[in-house]
C-alpha cells in the first residue's frame, strides 16, 4: 500500500526567502507523484507532477520539485516566495496502473511580509 | 472553460435532514471522486466512480451514497445528516492516474 508523509505541518518564511516543503512516500512499485496547492475556501489545484524522466519537475507559480528515488522523496521548492504563496500544500502519490491517489496531511506555508 | 462545479458552497442543516451535494464536470472525464477534508488530517476518499453506472466506496467508511447516471454528474447524498458529518466535501475528476485530479471548490457542510 502507498503512503505519504509531509514532515512539516506549518512552515513560516519571510517574503522573498527560499522555501522547501518536504514530502516522503512509501510504495512497493513505481509511482506518480504530485503537489497540489489549496488557497483558503477553495479546492485543490495541481502545481506539478512527476511521471517519469527528468527528476526535476517545474510547475506553476515558480515552484519546482525534485524526485529522489533512493530517498523516496519529492520535496517542493521555490527560490523566492511571495505573499500570495500563503496556502496549504499537499503531496500525493499514485501507484502506476492504480487509479486512486493518496494525499498527505498538508503543509501550511505562511509567508511573512 | 472546462471546469468542475460543486453546489452549494456552504450548507447548514439540521440533524436528520436528507441532503444532496452536487458535482458536475464539463471535461468528459470518466473518473470522479468524493473526498472528505478535515483540518490537520489527510484527505479521505469516500466514494469513486470510473464511469457511468460504476460506483465504489472508498477507504473511509461513510454513510453517504453516490450515483453516476451521466458522465458529467456525480452527486453525493446523505439520507439522514448528523453532526459527525460536519466537514468539507471535495469532488474531483480525472482522465487517468497520470494526469492528476481537477478539484471543485468544495462544499462546507455544517450539521447542527
Amino acid at each position: 500500500a502507498q503512503s505519504v508523509t509531509q514532515l512539516d505541518s506549518q512552515v513560516p518564511v519571510f517574503e522573498e526567502a527560499p522555501v522547501e516543503l518536504r514530502c516522503n512516500y512509501s510504495s512497493s512499485v513505481s509511482v506518480y507523484l504530485f503537489w497540489y496547492v489549496q488557497y483558503p475556501n477553495q479546492g485543490l489545484q495541481l502545481l506539478l507532477k512527476y511521471l517519469s524522466g527528468s527528476t526535476l519537475v517545474k510547475g506553476i507559480n515558480g515552484f519546482e520539485a525534485e524526485f529522489n528515488k533512493s530517498q523516496t522523496s519529492f520535496h517542493l521548492r521555490k527560490p523566492s516566495v511571495h505573499i500570495s504563496d500563503t496556502a496549504e500544500y499537499f503531496c500525493a502519490v499514485s501507484e502506476r496502473g492504480y487509479q486512486k491517489v493518496t494525499f498527505g496531511i498538508g503543509t501550511k506555508l505562511q509567508v511573512i511580509p | 472553460e472546462a471546469d468542475i462545479y460543486q453546489t452549494p458552497r456552504y450548507l447548514v442543516i439540521g440533524t436528520g435532514k436528507k441532503i444532496t451535494l452536487e458535482c458536475s464536470q464539463t471535461m468528459g472525464h470518466d473518473k470522479m471522486y468524493w473526498y472528505q477534508q478535515d483540518p490537520g488530517m489527510e484527505l479521505h476518499l469516500i466514494h469513486y466512480s470510473y464511469g457511468v453506472n460504476s460506483t465504489e466506496k472508498g477507504d473511509l467508511s461513510s454513510e453517504s451514497t453516490v450515483s453516476r447516471i451521466r458522465t458529467e454528474h456525480f452527486p453525493l447524498t446523505l439520507e439522514s445528516a448528523r453532526p459527525s458529518h460536519t466537514s468539507q466535501y471535495l469532488c474531483a475528476s480525472s482522465p487517468g492516474s497520470n494526469y492528476g485530479y481537477t478539484f471543485g471548490s468544495g462544499t462546507r457542510l455544517t450539521v447542527v
